[in-house]
C-alpha cells in the first residue's frame, strides 16, 4: 500500500527559529498532501494543504512545498512560538481517493 | 457548529467485551471516516461511509470489526471480542462530500483492553 515516511521524528528548536518537516511518498497518484496539527490528547486539526497541480502554499507563519517529481513535500514553520509545540503529521491520499496515508508524526517542542 | 462528536471519551472493556464507539459528524457533513492510531504512530485509515452504505473498508480488519452509519444517528465502529491489541485511539472524521479533503475530526475515544 501507500507508504508515507516522515523525519526527524522529533525536534527541537528556540523560539524564533524556523522548523522544517519533510515527508516522501510512493504512490505517484497521490494529489492531495495535507498536515494535521496535534496538541497531546486532543484532535488531530488541519492547518494546511496542498494539492498536487500546485508546488507551494503559505499561511502566515507557515507554508508547505511540494515536489512531484521527487515524491517529497515539507512543512516550514517561520519565527515558531512555544505553542507551536505539537505532533505534527503529514498525509497523502491514497489510489483508491478515500483514504489518507499519515507519516508517523513529528514531535516538535518550542522551548522559550 | 458543535464539530465532530465522539462518545465515549474513554472506554475500559475486558478482553473478550464488546466496544461500541459513537461518532456524529458536523452539521451538514454525511461522510464519515474511521481512522485508529497507536501510541507513537500515525493515523491508519479503518472505513469510510456515508449515510446507509460503506464505500470504502480497505482498512478494517477481516474479523470482529465492523461500522455502519445509518439514516438516523451517528455513526458506530463496533469492536466484537475485543483483545489487547485492540487497545488504541479511536478517530473519527467528518467532510461535506466524498473528496477526503479538509477532514474535521472528533476527539477521539481512548480504547483499553484489559
Amino acid at each position: 500500500g501507500e507508504n508515507v515516511e516522515q523525519h526527524p521524528s522529533t525536534l527541537s528548536v528556540q523560539e524564533g527559529d524556523s522548523a522544517v518537516i519533510k515527508c516522501t511518498y510512493s504512490d505517484s497518484a497521490s494529489n492531495y498532501f495535507p498536515w494535521y496539527k496535534q496538541e497531546l490528547g486532543k484532535r488531530p486539526q488541519l492547518i494546511i494543504d496542498i494539492r498536487s497541480n500546485v508546488g507551494e502554499k503559505k499561511d502566515q507563519r507557515i507554508a508547505v512545498t511540494l515536489n512531484k517529481t521527487a515524491k517529497h513535500f515539507s512543512l516550514h514553520i517561520t519565527e515558531t512560538q512555544p505553542e507551536d509545540s505539537a505532533v505534527y503529521f503529514c498525509a497523502a491520499s491514497s489510489n483508491s481517493g478515500y483514504a489518507l496515508n499519515f507519516g508517523k508524526g513529528t514531535s516538535l517542542l518550542v522551548t522559550p | 457548529n458543535a464539530g465532530v462528536m465522539q462518545n465515549p471519551r474513554h472506554l475500559v472493556r475486558r478482553r473478550g467485551q464488546e466496544a461500541r464507539l459513537r461518532c456524529s459528524p458536523m452539521k451538514g457533513h454525511s461522510h464519515v471516516y474511521w481512522y485508529r492510531q497507536l501510541p507513537e504512530e500515525g493515523l491508519k485509515f479503518m472505513v469510510y461511509l456515508q449515510k446507509e452504505n460503506i464505500i470504502d473498508e480497505s482498512g478494517m480488519p477481516k474479523e470482529r470489526f465492523s461500522a455502519e452509519f445509518p439514516k438516523e444517528g451517528p455513526s458506530i465502529l463496533r469492536i466484537q471480542q475485543v483483545v489487547r491489541g485492540d487497545s488504541a485511539a479511536y478517530f473519527c472524521a467528518s467532510s461535506p462530500d466524498s473528496r477526503n479533503e479538509k477532514l474535521f475530526f472528533g476527539s477521539g475515544t481512548q480504547l483499553s483492553v484489559l
